[in-house]
């Protein structure tokens, strides 16, 4: 599976937009672009994912670049029970085995 | 819908003894579930995954008979640490994945300390 690439860590404002990016230049055309939020001391929760077409959620927006290079995670209106680590994951889909790097620690500030 | 519940949430035991985690689909059949092991400040490291009604398939320095895996129905899967020792103290967490959707459901974990 392809790898991924992530900033280290992120501050945002409460009420503001979280912009998440993840580089995964090596992607293949089966991969598709998982995320993952862990928050401190609990079991990561699935958040969205897509293939090349741009997907929306409850929780979030995925934004997946045309040639499929990179992706952003979108919290639209951040609040301080996001504050998390974001885990960008690609995964062929009949893979199930999910590998799991450092991901981004976003801090969500009053 | 699609929630994991494992238990015990946190368990403290004596070096030597065994410890068994359960991991439960609550509202769906799960062909496949995972463990993973997680050091603080570090990432997730899978440790096995298991299907239902086969033995589990271990990752490379996993050993297999200290870390039993048993998935004997489509809602339940159990991790036993055999002869715990300090080292094995970490944060147990397990996640199954649905039979519709490519996607892990996971559990809130469990925490080990081994005295």
């Amino acid at each position: 599976d392809a790898k991924t690439t992530q900033p280290t860590s992120m501050d945002c404002a409460e009420g503001r937009a979280a912009n998440l990016p993840c580089n995964h230049s090596t992607i293949s055309g089966n991969e598709y672009v998982y995320w993952y939020r862990q928050i401190h001391s609990q079991g990561p929760q699935y958040i969205i994912h897509g293939l090349k077409n741009n997907e929306t959620n409850e929780m979030a927006s995925l934004i997946i670049t045309e040639d499929r290079k990179s992706s952003t995670l979108i919290l639209p209106h951040a609040t301080l029970r996001d504050t998390a680590v974001y885990y960008c994951i690609v995964l062929a889909g009949n893979n199930r085995k999910l590998i799991w790097g450092l991901g981004t620690s976003l801090a969500v500030n009053p | 819908g699609a929630v994991v519940s494992q238990h015990p949430s946190w368990v403290i035991c004596k070096s030597g003894t065994s410890v068994k985690i359960e991991c439960r689909s609550l509202d769906f059949q799960a062909t496949t579930m995972f463990w993973y092991r997680q050091f603080p400040k570090q990432s997730l490291m899978l440790m096995a995954t298991s299907n239902e009604g086969s033995k589990a398939t271990y990752e490379q320095g996993v050993e297999k008979d200290k870390f039993l895996i048993n998935h004997a129905s489509l809602t339940l899967s159990t991790l036993t640490v055999t002869s715990a020792h300090p080292e094995d103290s970490s944060f147990y967490i397990c996640s199954a994945n649905g039979v519709l959707r490519n996607i892990q459901y996971f559990g809130a974990g469990t925490r080990l300390s081994v005295l």
